[in-house]
Order: structure tokens, then sequence, then C-alpha cells
């Protein structure tokens, strides 16, 4: 069975500063590697998605992720954070072969100091 | 485009009461998913459909029923509410599998029970 893992609950970072989230997965064949990002009351939004070809993938609000096969890890980056981009932040694992369900991490809260 | 559509947005029940949740997609997808989103513990599927006529369960069922009424429509139905089923409920659909797009959400319903 797959499974997700964000290390962090919480971050808080300053406008303008950089952003890094951290995702570990756990899945025995090729992921298919996705980040959700959630606005407080709404539903959930893709920012990006992996699944074969360049290990560096571009999403929208200039976020893109990398993924790490040796670190079985997909982590997010953001260059310069803006006051908007304060939400959570889910990363999923996708098992295609089962149904095509989504495994979600537990979700990191991005708090954004002016 | 109306996407994924989820009814109702709020719902407050007392204890033993039975409802059900309606989500209705119009993407011609299909594979459908029922989520809960609990604090710290990300999105866990409950039942999925990963086409017209069939259901599975996911990774907390109990306590929940699913009828996958058409292509267009899945819907939770829960029978006897317990407060241990407060949570906000999201209703996600897909294209079938090995494609590897990723899931739509809807707006989510949040139900209290008390």
């Amino acid at each position: 069975a797959q499974s997700v893992t964000q290390p962090d609950i919480h971050i808080t970072v300053s406008e303008g500063a950089s952003l890094e989230l951290r995702c570990n997965y756990s899945y025995g064949a090729t992921p298919y590697l996705f980040w959700y990002v959630q606005s407080p009351g709404q539903g959930l939004q893709l920012l990006l998605k992996y699944f074969s070809g360049d290990t560096l993938v571009q999403g929208i609000k200039g976020f893109e992720a990398e993924f790490k096969r040796s670190q079985s890890s997909f982590n997010l980056r953001k260059p310069s954070v803006h006051w908007s981009d304060a939400a959570e932040y889910f990363c999923a694992v996708g098992a295609w072969a089962a149904g095509n369900k989504l495994t979600f991490g537990g979700g990191t809260r991005v708090l954004v100091k002016p | 485009n109306a996407g994924v559509t989820q009814t109702p947005k709020f719902q407050v029940l007392k204890t033993g009461q039975s409802m059900t949740l309606q989500c209705a997609q119009d993407m011609n997808h299909n594979s459908m998913y029922w989520y809960r989103q609990d604090p710290g513990m990300g999105l866990r599927l409950i039942y999925y459909s990963a086409s017209e006529g069939t259901t599975d369960k996911g990774e907390v069922p109990n306590g929940y029923n699913v009828s996958r009424l058409n292509k267009r429509e899945f819907s939770l139905r829960l029978e006897s509410a317990a407060p241990s089923q407060t949570s906000v409920y999201f209703c996600a659909s897909s294209e079938e599998r090995g494609k590897g797009t990723e899931a739509f959400f809807g707006q989510g319903t949040r139900l209290t029970v008390v």
C-alpha cells in the first residue's frame, strides 16, 4: 500500500522569502505524484503533477517540485512567497493500478508574515 | 464549467440520524471518490468507484455506504450518524486508470454530528 509523509505540520515564512515543503512517499511501483493547495474553506486545487520524464516539474502560481527517486521525495518549492500563498498544502501519490486512488499526506499549513 | 458539485455545503445532524451527501461531475470521468478531511490527517479515502456499476472500500469505510447511480453521480450515505463522523467530506473524480490524470475536487460538505 502507498503512503505519504509530510514532516512539517506548520511553516511560517516571511513574504518574499523562499519556501520549501517536504514530501516523502512510499509506493512499490512508479509513482504518480501531485501537490494540491487548499485555501481556507475551499476545495483542493492542483498545483502540479509528476507522471514521468523531467524530474523538475513546473506548476501554477510560480511553484515547482522535484522528483527524487533515490530519496522517495517530491518536495515543493517557490522562490519568493506572496501573502496569497498562505494555505494548506497536500502532497499525494496516485495508485492507478488500484482504482485510481489518491493517497494524501497530512498536509502542511503555511503562514506568511508581512 | 461546473466540474464536481457537492450538496449540501453544510449540515448539522443529531446522533443516530441518517443523511445522503450528493455528488455529481460533468467531466465524463469514470472514477469517483469520497474522502473525509480531519485536522492533521490529510484526506482519507472512504469509498471509491473505478467505473459505473462498481464500488470499493477505501481506508475508512465503516459507517458509510455509497451508490454509483450513473456515470455522473456518486452518493455517500450515513445510516446512523455518530459524532466521530463530524468532518469535511470531499467528492472527487478522475479519468480512468492508466491515463495518469489528476483528481478534481468538489468544494466540500462540512458535517457536524451533535
